[in-house]
């Protein structure tokens, strides 16, 4: 089974730019949720979307948003790019009923590294 | 809210040698513990997991005890080899909320 792949891999941008990045989950899973990686704050939570619904979200400004498809492809969109949006952006799938999951595990992909200048 | 402790790096083993990096947490109830792996340029490795007190996550000679009593995980390997050079993050979730807090991350850089 393909695992959870994110594109793309690497993305300049300048401040002001906004920024779109695209995940495809592990077939099945349902659940996509979104990481910000900075070496100052590590791995920070941004926003989980299940069946085409935010569920979560993080302590994130507005200008950091997402959405989920039918076949629950994600994107994620950060719009008025600062220096400090600067990270690397990891997309995890987790395969989950609409129910209270007892374990939840999350498979991530490689992550898009977003450089702003 | 919670919170996930881990212990800082880098740690420099040479081969062989054993391994333990220590793991702490915060939470209400009983949640979920993970431990992941980040090798250079790539994103995140589930090593392994437990989901309640005494549950003991194992995977490629990497074990883990949820130690309810003192709120701890600590990752161990009897013998490290340099191909484990990595990052390792240790990792709950609140199912509640079906997020994951992650620990700072601990270097391992293991010397032939």
């Amino acid at each position: 089974k393909a695992g959870v792949t994110q594109t793309p891999r690497y993305l300049i941008k300048t401040r002001g730019q906004q920024v779109t990045l695209s995940c495809s989950p592990i077939s099945g899973h349902r659940s996509v949720s979104w990481y910000q990686q900075t070496p100052g704050q590590g791995l920070q939570f941004l926003f989980e979307y299940f069946s085409e619904t935010q569920r979560n979200k993080g302590n994130f400004p507005g200008r950091f948003s997402g959405r989920q498809f039918s076949n629950s492809r994600s994107e994620m969109n950060v719009s008025t790019l600062e220096l400090g949006d600067s990270a690397l952006y990891l997309c995890a799938s987790s395969f989950q009923t609409s129910g209270r999951a007892t374990i939840y595990e999350q498979y991530f992909g490689p992550g898009t590294r977003l450089t702003v200048t | 809210g919670n919170s996930v402790t881990q212990m800082e790096g880098p740690v420099t083993l040479s081969e062989e040698a054993f391994l333990t990096i220590n793991c702490t947490y915060t939470a209400t109830g009983y949640p979920s513990l993970f431990w992941y792996v980040q090798y250079p340029g790539e994103g995140l490795q589930l090593l392994l997991k437990a989901t309640k007190a005494d549950d003991k996550g194992s995977n490629k000679g990497f074990e883990a005890t949820y130690r309810k009593e003192t709120t701890s995980f600590h990752l161990e390997k009897g013998s490290v080899q340099v191909s484990d050079s990595a990052v390792y993050f240790c990792a709950l979730v609140d199912t509640g909320r079906r997020a994951l807090t992650f620990g700072s991350g601990t270097r391992l850089q293991v010397q032939p």
